[in-house]
């Protein structure tokens, strides 16, 4: 398996342009998650997806940011309009949950480095 | 207060030297991921655990439920182990029975030759 695949793995881009970030999760994991790093305040979760539904989108930051699952195979974050203060890495992981709650492990992708200048 | 505090957050070493980083949570937890990242970005697992010790290689994690702690070790340190490590905590969703992982901010190790 590939594991989990990101792209881009950097984007640069004007302040005030949108930005889709993309993530395909391993094959047959049924969770999706997206986090935020930055030097200021570590890792993040943004949101999280079980079976494509969005179960927590409690660390989306406001508005401009959005999160889509259309299968289980794919899923996109987008920043519309994007902000200089958006700069980060960007990571999706996935798991899968045999049994809901159960402890599993998570896999990362290399992450995407967005800049916005 | 961050959920889950890690100590210390930066830690130079020797060579050859026993390495031993702390993680501190204050929720209850379904399980303690430790989790390593390299320079150039990429987060790998490296223990999921739920209870007692875990021991891969060099590397071991021990967990404390009642005290809500957790320690990695590393034994023998190498170059190779510079990273950051990275302790997360499995809690629940509130109102539901859906999980996330909160994570501390990190532990940058280097290992000195």
């Amino acid at each position: 398996d590939a594991g989990v695949i990101q792209s881009p793995r950097h984007e640069v881009t004007e302040m005030g342009q949108e930005v889709t970030l993309r993530c395909k999760p391993i094959s047959g994991h049924n969770s999706l998650f997206w986090y935020r790093q930055t030097m200021m305040r570590g890792l993040e979760l943004l949101i999280y997806f079980n079976n494509n539904v969005p179960i927590d989108d409690s660390g989306m930051p406001e508005d401009r940011f959005s999160a889509k699952m259309p299968n289980a195979s794919f899923s996109t974050l987008k920043i519309q309009p994007s902000e200089p203060r958006d700069s980060a890495v960007y990571f999706c992981a996935s798991s899968r949950e045999v049994v809901q709650g159960e402890n599993t492990e998570a896999f990362f992708g290399q992450g995407t480095r967005l800049t916005v200048v | 207060k961050n959920e889950v505090e890690q100590s210390p957050q930066n830690l130079t070493a020797q060579e050859g030297e026993f390495i031993t980083i702390n993680c501190s949570y204050s929720v209850g937890i379904s399980a303690l991921h430790w989790l390593q990242q390299h320079p150039g970005g990429g987060i790998v697992s490296l223990f999921m655990l739920s209870s007692g010790k875990k021991k891969h290689g060099r590397l071991i994690a021990t967990i404390n439920i009642q005290e809500k702690h957790s320690s990695l070790h590393i034994t023998a340190s190498h170059p190779r182990d510079s990273a950051v490590y990275i302790c997360a905590v499995r809690v629940r969703v509130s109102g539901g029975s859906n999980y996330k992982l909160t994570f501390g901010k990190g532990t940058l190790l280097t290992v000195n030759p």
